[in-house]
């Protein structure tokens, strides 16, 4: 079955450090997702991303995120300056299309800012 | 502010026994209904979906769905201790096809 890379899957930073999340998704699922689950919490919808802009994105995520796919494979998070209130684990998930609604997760990445 | 509502359970039965975990939902227009399983430290897993009131049978498990009440179930038939793991509900934004909404999910132990 087709699956959802996600690296690294364990990131250990200092507050007000950046950090680079990376997903690679199915190859030809149009729909990109960043979620993130803090520990014993929901799973939070932080942004949707289609033909490379943002089509959607929650209230957490503000200024200090950004995502982008930069060379066509690879789709990124990234918090410029990390706050304690950050550490989670960070999932990205890909769709096929609007059309199609299952998620494929990927592993995640378990974030602790210290 | 949509919501979707799950007992964190943890829910504990036997093994062979039926589990029956529960969820609600804000958004009475909501169309598309899911049930994720999730292992403890892995990304959930997809398991379920439905759409229409009444039952849809998938094997061991069994998605309920009742509109009018804004409510979903899961049944899971024959527990097995590999069944043990939170259970995700999820529903689709009617407004937005693009967001899913989650509960805080519920806890099963199946013990052997």
């Amino acid at each position: 079955e087709p699956e959802v890379t996600q690296t690294p899957s364990h990131q250990v930073t200092q507050m007000g450090q950046e950090v680079i999340l990376r997903c690679v998704p199915i190859s030809n699922h149009l729909y990109f997702y960043w979620y993130r689950q803090i520990l014993g919490q929901k799973v939070e919808f932080l942004v949707s991303f289609y033909n490379n802009e943002i089509s959607e994105k929650s209230e957490i995520f503000d200024d200090q995120f950004s995502v982008e796919r930069p060379d066509g494979s690879n789709f990124t998070l990234k918090i410029r300056s990390t706050k304690l209130e950050d550490s989670a684990m960070y999932f990205c998930a890909t769709r096929l299309s609007l059309g199609d609604e299952k998620l494929f997760f990927g592993s995640g990445t378990q974030l602790s800012v210290l | 502010q949509k919501e979707v509502e799950q007992n964190s359970g943890p829910l504990s039965v036997p093994e062979g026994a039926i589990a029956s975990l529960n969820c609600t939902y804000s958004d009475r227009g909501s169309q598309s209904f899911f049930w994720y399983r999730q292992y403890s430290g892995k990304s959930p897993e997809l398991i379920m979906s439905i759409y229409s009131n009444g039952d849809k049978e998938d094997g061991r498990f069994t998605a309920q769905l009742n509109k009018a009440s804004q409510y979903v179930s899961l049944l899971i038939r024959d527990s097995q201790p590999s069944d043990s793991a939170t259970y995700l509900c999820a529903v689709l934004d009617i407004h937005n096809f693009n967001k899913f909404y989650f509960g805080s999910g519920t806890k099963l132990n199946v013990k052997p």
